[in-house]
């Protein structure tokens, strides 16, 4: 049973800091894995999709990789902002078109 | 990508009463599946909801307590029946659409609050 796992589960840095948040899962045949953000209350919004031949994909000022073979990726969020305040919860695919096996996430705060 | 519209966004019932939650989407879609999350948890799937036959549930979760229906490859709903406080949760809807990758989208969510 494919399990994941974030680290650190909550995270509290002053605004302009580079991040790094963590997660690793425990079977290594995934077919993708996505990270989303999460603001309290609120459905989820897809931040970035790797596919399982890809190594890292970046939107704007965040980058996300992923090392299959040791069951891990991190989402790299660079100059935060307090706007970036939110939930990033990371997922796994083992096959296409199947559901979505969720980490317990990161809870981020960016202060001014 | 696509518009998920999900409806209601929140509710308050009374214990023993039932509620329907529906989903719809702007795109033909492959996948629909039901979550829930659970105060201060992450995400569950309670089943992935099939075009015109029974959805498929996860271990916990059971058709009497969630019945779910998919007339077409756009729509759904969800019923969360017979409601206990313990049902209080966010339920959310997610898609993967029938062209490009198996990227997941999600709608925004009911927030279901059971007194």
């Amino acid at each position: 049973k494919q399990e994941v796992t974030q680290i650190p589960a909550a995270l509290s840095v002053p605004e302009g800091e580079n991040l790094v948040l963590n997660c690793s899962f425990t079977d290594s045949a995934i077919y993708n894995l996505q990270w989303f953000r999460q603001d309290p209350g609120k459905g989820l919004t897809s931040l970035l999709l790797i596919q399982s031949s890809q190594r890292e994909q970046t939107s704007g000022r965040l980058n996300a990789s992923l090392d299959k073979s040791s069951g891990r990726s991190t989402l790299y969020i660079a100059a935060s902002q307090p706007g970036d305040s939110a939930t990033y919860l990371c997922a796994v695919r083992l096959e296409a078109g199947n559901m979505l096996t969720f980490g317990g996430g990161t809870r981020l705060m960016v202060k001014p | 990508s696509a518009v998920i519209s999900q409806k209601p966004s929140r509710d308050i019932c009374q214990r023993g009463t039932s509620l329907t939650i529906q989903c719809q989407v702007d795109s033909q879609v492959t996948m629909m599946f039901w979550y829930r999350q659970q105060p201060g948890q992450s995400l569950t799937l309670i089943a992935t909801a099939n075009q015109g036959s029974e959805a498929t549930y996860e271990s916990g979760f059971v058709i009497d307590k969630f019945p779910i229906s998919r007339p077409n490859l756009t729509f759904s709903t969800l019923t969360v029946s017979n409601m206990s406080p313990e049902d209080s949760s966010i339920y959310l809807c997610s898609v993967t659409l029938m062209k490009g990758t198996t990227e997941a989208f999600f709608g925004q969510g009911t927030r279901l609050t059971v007194v």
